[in-house]
Parts: structure tokens; sequence; C-alpha cells
């Protein structure tokens, strides 16, 4: 699975939209980007993931660059909720059964008020 | 709707004692992941589990041991515990490549 480069941390104020970057300059033509993200000593949360197209749900937008070596996770209206860390995966699509997460540094996002 | 449950969700054990943790991933689920994570550290891959068999294999102690059984329940066996087995131990289960649902872990503390 393609490596990926976050920031170690970002600061955001509360209502403003927090946008997170990920680089994954080696990424393959197969490989999804994920985000996960986790609230302090919560299990994971998953958020998003694309392969090409931008997407949207009801948590967050995630945008993909033309050449897919870049992503940004958008939080449109940050809340202090959001306080988290986020991570940025890469990974295959493929066989069922063989597909773990495996997290990286991860991003230290804080909402401030 | 059912997330994934695992008990307990706090463990105090002594050096040299044994501890098994459980998971019930959600119903259907198929696959379960083991994770550890210390202090200030990003989760790390333990093993995995698909339809019962192990699937992969991450940096798992030969003192740690897991299986998945016949309900797709599946446990973490730790033996010879060791202060630096003290962290957080997650459980994910999925169905399919995209759905990957965590459980909100075991604190195991060694002392």
């Amino acid at each position: 699975d393609a490596k990926t480069t976050q920031p170690p941390s970002m600061d955001c104020a509360e209502g403003r939209a927090a946008n997170l970057p990920c680089n994954h300059s080696t990424i393959s033509g197969n490989e999804y980007v994920y985000w996960y993200r986790q609230i302090h000593s919560q299990g994971p949360q998953y958020i998003i993931h694309g392969l090409k197209n931008n997407e949207t749900n009801e948590m967050a937008s995630l945008i993909i660059t033309e050449d897919r070596k870049s992503s940004t996770l958008i939080l449109p209206h940050a809340t202090l909720r959001d306080t988290a860390v986020y991570y940025c995966i890469v990974k295959k699509g493929g066989i069922q059964g063989a597909q773990k997460l495996v997290f990286g540094q991860g991003t230290r996002l804080t909402i401030n008020p | 709707a059912a997330g994934v449950i695992q008990s307990p969700r706090h463990l105090i054990k002594e050096k040299r004692e044994t501890a098994t943790l459980k998971c019930y991933p959600i119903p259907r689920h198929d696959t379960v992941y083991w994770y550890q994570q210390g202090p200030g550290q990003d989760p790390q891959f333990l093993i995995s589990f698909y339809e019962k068999m192990q699937s992969d294999k991450g940096s798992i102690p030969d003192r740690f041991s897991a299986q998945q059984f016949s309900d797709y329940h599946s446990e973490l066996n730790m033996s010879s515990l060791e202060l630096g087995d003290s962290a957080l131990y997650f459980c994910a289960s999925s169905l399919d490549i995209y759905g990957y649902t965590f459980g909100s872990g075991t604190r195991l503390t060694v002392v």
C-alpha cells in the first residue's frame, strides 16, 4: 500500500472549514484513499473514502487531485467535537480478508473556540 | 445500529499473568482485525481473521494468540504479560473492503 504524508498538527477556529491535506505521491491505480479519525482514546471512526472522484457525505468532503497524488479532507463547519487525530490511509481494493488498515502518523486537529 | 462490542472495557493484570480480550463483530461481518495502541502511539495492526481463518499477521508477539469462532466473535489471548503490553486494544470488523467499524477498545494495564 502507498505511503502517506500528513502535517503532524493543525488548528482551526470553530465554525470555519478545516482543510486537512494528505500526500500520496506513490498511489497506484487501484488504491483508494480513506480517512479515519480518532477522538481521544476512542476507536477510530470512518469518515469517507474515494478512488478518483471527489466525494461528499454528511461528515465531510474529500477532494482528490486529478493525478491522485494528493487529497484534502474538508470539514465544512468545524465544531469542538471535531478535535481529533485524522488519518489518511491509502489501500488497495481487492480480495476481502486481507485488507488491514495501516495507520501512519496522522494530523492532530485542534478546533479552537 | 449494532456496533462492535469489546469486553472488558478495562482490565488490570499483574506481570506474567494472562489476559483474554473478546470482540463481537457487527452481525454478518466476516472479518475481524485486532490493533494495539500504546500511549501516544498510532494503532498498530496485530492480526486479522476472515471466515474464521487467520488472514494476516502484523507485529504480534509470540506470547499473543487469537482466534475467530464459529459465531464470528474473536478472542485475543495474551500470556506472560509484560509492563509494555499496557495499551488500548481495538477490534474492528468489516464485511467488504469499504466499511471498517471499530469497537470502543479494551484498556489493559499491566502492573
